[in-house]
């Protein structure tokens, strides 16, 4: 079974530009999480979905904003990129109803350089 | 709001043990979670306590004391392997979100 998947892995934007980043969950897997994780830091929770409806955000300007597509697929968009936005974005799958003793499916992550 | 604690490096050297500490502070506790990450991939989830206690999964234990708000990370008979960055990790009040420490370094040396 494949994993978590990613795209694209590594990325390098210009700033006030727009990003989108895509994930494919888990087969299986109905909710996505997606977090950004800046160098030598813990990751930072961004948006979770779940059944294509918005379940979480965390504190995050409105410049990103995130989907979930019917076939439980997700984007981040990511609008007006900043210097700081620099960092790995990870997206994380997880069961309907699992429990945090199941864990999070962490994808390997798309690493965005703003320049 | 919720925060956790842990230091940010560890170092110890192959076939030894090492444990890795946390404390947190949350207005709601579900659990603690610990995940591994090395050199900036996957967070790979390693284990949870939601109950006071010891949990074992093979080399990796890990400790929880609710009244404390305290637990611990394991880690024995060492690998080189395991050199990566161990996060420790609680639910928000929502129960939607994890919130991560800032990490602790594991350097193993031989």
């Amino acid at each position: 079974d494949a994993g978590v998947t990613q795209s694209p892995t590594h990325l390098i934007k210009t700033r006030g530009q727009q990003v989108t980043l895509r994930c494919s969950p888990i087969s299986g897997h109905k909710s996505v999480s997606w977090y950004q994780q800046v160098l030598g830091q813990g990751p930072q929770f961004i948006f979770q979905y779940y059944e294509k409806e918005e379940r979480g955000r965390g504190n995050f300007p409105d410049r990103f904003s995130a989907r979930q597509f019917p076939n439980y697929s997700s984007e981040l968009n990511v609008n007006a990129l900043l210097l700081g936005d620099s960092a790995l974005y990870l997206c994380a799958s997880s069961l309907p109803g699992g429990s945090d003793r199941d864990g999070y499916t962490f994808g390997s992550g798309t690493r965005l350089t703003v320049v | 709001g919720q925060s956790l604690e842990q230091p940010s490096e560890v170092t110890a050297v192959e076939g030894a043990i090492v444990q890795i500490n946390c404390t947190y502070q949350t207005s709601g506790f579900y659990g603690l979670s610990w995940y591994q990450q090395h050199d900036g991939g996957a967070p790979t989830f390693l284990s949870y306590n939601a109950l006071d206690g010891l949990e074992e999964t093979g080399r990796f234990s890990s400790f929880l004391s609710r009244s404390d708000s305290y637990g611990y990370l394991l880690l024995q008979e060492l690998q080189m392997k395991d050199s990566a960055s161990y996060f420790c990790a609680v639910r928000d009040l929502a129960g939607t979100a994890l919130i991560f420490g800032k990490g602790t370094t594991l350097s193993v040396s031989s």
